[in-house]
């Protein structure tokens, strides 16, 4: 089946600083969708976005699909920006294959 | 308005028993899923269900018995709970391939 990289799988980040955090694919996809997991364990949608570059406030993400990867940038990172940030692509017949995660601490 | 819920937040029990756990959707959405995270965080999807019918099963044991009355609802039954089945399980719902929303999760722990 595909398999769904992400990098790095741990960032700690001084509040205010900024980052990329990458999801690398091995087939092509119809759909990538970027997840952030709060410390309470919900699951929040930042974005659909199986190709192109998308922007939301300090948020956006661009996907290469033709070199299947995708990127998540965070700018003026906040405490309330950690948690666990999942890349997850979808091949067929809607199911999502997650990424093992990136765990994000922003220190104040 | 809750988009994704899931009834109980939080499950403990023993070892044998049998429980559910309940999802509804108020999104109008055609297709649901079950999925799985685990102590590592990692995530599975378990089921799919696309208007009452099952079209994703992901070799999960037959103890795991999903059920949807209709499309806004999809419940997961468990049989003879095992300690492995201790984890955080997620309803998602999306219309059709589109972008899943997930609920709130419930966390079980089996003694």
């Amino acid at each position: 089946g595909i398999q769904v990289e992400q990098s790095p799988p741990d960032l700690i980040l001084q509040e205010g600083a900024n980052s990329t955090l990458r999801c690398n694919f091995s087939d092509s996809v119809n759909n990538l969708q970027w997840f952030h997991q709060n410390p309470w364990g919900q699951l929040i949608n930042l974005f659909y976005i199986p190709s192109g570059t998308k922007q939301n406030g300090r948020l956006s993400a661009t996907t290469v699909a033709t070199e299947r990867y995708s990127l998540l940038y965070i700018s003026s990172s906040q405490t309330t920006d950690s948690g666990v940030y999942f890349c997850a692509v979808e091949q067929y017949g809607n199911k999502l294959v997650f990424g093992a995660g990136t765990i994000l601490r922003v220190k104040s | 308005d809750t988009a994704v819920s899931q009834t109980p937040k939080y499950l403990v029990t023993q070892m044998g028993n049998d429980k559910s756990i309940k999802c509804e959707q108020n999104l109008g959405h055609d297709t649901m899923y079950w999925y799985k995270q685990d102590s590592k965080k990692f995530l599975k999807i378990m089921f799919s269900y696309n208007n009452k019918e099952l079209i994703i099963n992901e070799t999960v044991p037959n103890r795991f018995s999903p059920k949807s009355p209709d499309k806004a609802h999809l419940n997961l039954h468990i049989n003879s709970l095992e300690l492995g089945d201790s984890a955080v399980y997620f309803c998602a719902s999306s219309q059709q391939s589109y972008e899943q929303y997930f609920g709130p999760g419930t966390r079980l722990t089996v003694t």
